[in-house]
């Protein structure tokens, strides 16, 4: 099974809602990844997680607020974000070294902010 | 700062073609590269991951090969079939410095196979 499951599949939120994308995987993977991508651009990374701790932060502005609360699930908090916000936000999991090993996406969440 | 450039942009070819991807990359203090598809708005699909220390992996119609000194990569796909068509990316792994594990994306080529 190398399977990364994202929910939802769609989110339509206001500016001044709180939502949360959802992350699961279950091969026993221990580095998580948030992307963001844009229209007919490539994915750029947003935060990973290594042993349920942040490691890398893109400089991704505090409106997201990443959450990993156990080695399977990576949570992702929004919250007064803008219209230019708007993207497909994918996770990807890898299992044990971040550096050396394939890194299995999940189908993505497409965001719009209205 | 390392950059990956994918030559085409886009490629249309007829059914059956043999055909090369190209990938390269400024920066050759990488761990891996990794060659992705995506299908219009959904994820990515791992395809093959080179190691640096390797010169080629090979999985079914799909054979990629890398020349880090040079930073390079090619994917080549065999008798191209209609379901071949999809966004495909290339990407690396950075070794050491700040950028550690991070994975940077090239811009893509788009493939259509036609009929």
């Amino acid at each position: 099974d190398t399977e990364v499951t994202q929910t939802p599949k769609h989110l339509v939120m206001g500016m001044t809602n709180k939502k949360s994308l959802k992350c699961e995987q279950h091969m026993g993977h221990r580095a998580m990844y948030w992307y963001k991508q844009k229209a007919k651009k490539p994915p750029e990374l947003m935060f990973v997680y290594s042993y349920e701790k942040l490691s890398i932060n893109e400089s991704v502005p505090s409106r997201f607020s990443p959450e990993c609360p156990n080695s399977s699930l990576l949570n992702l908090h929004l919250h007064a974000l803008q219209p230019e916000d708007s993207a497909l936000y994918l996770c990807a999991s890898s299992q044990g070294s971040i550096a050396k090993n394939i890194q299995y996406f999940g189908a993505g969440t497409r965001l719009s902010v209205l | 700062k390392q950059e990956v450039t994918q030559i085409p942009a886009a490629l249309s070819v007829p059914e059956g073609e043999n055909l090369v991807l190209n990938c390269s990359f400024t920066d050759s203090a990488i761990y891996n590269l990794q060659w992705f598809r995506q299908d219009p708005g959904k994820g990515l699909t791992s395809l093959l991951l080179i190691q640096s220390s390797q010169r080629e992996q090979t999985s079914g119609r799909l054979n990629a090969s890398l020349d880090k000194s040079s930073g390079r990569s090619t994917l080549y796909i065999a008798a191209s079939q209609p379901g071949d068509s999809a966004t495909y990316l290339c990407a690396v792994r950075q070794a050491g410095g700040t950028s550690y594990g991070k994975l940077t994306f090239g811009q893509g080529t788009i493939l259509t196979v036609h009929p």
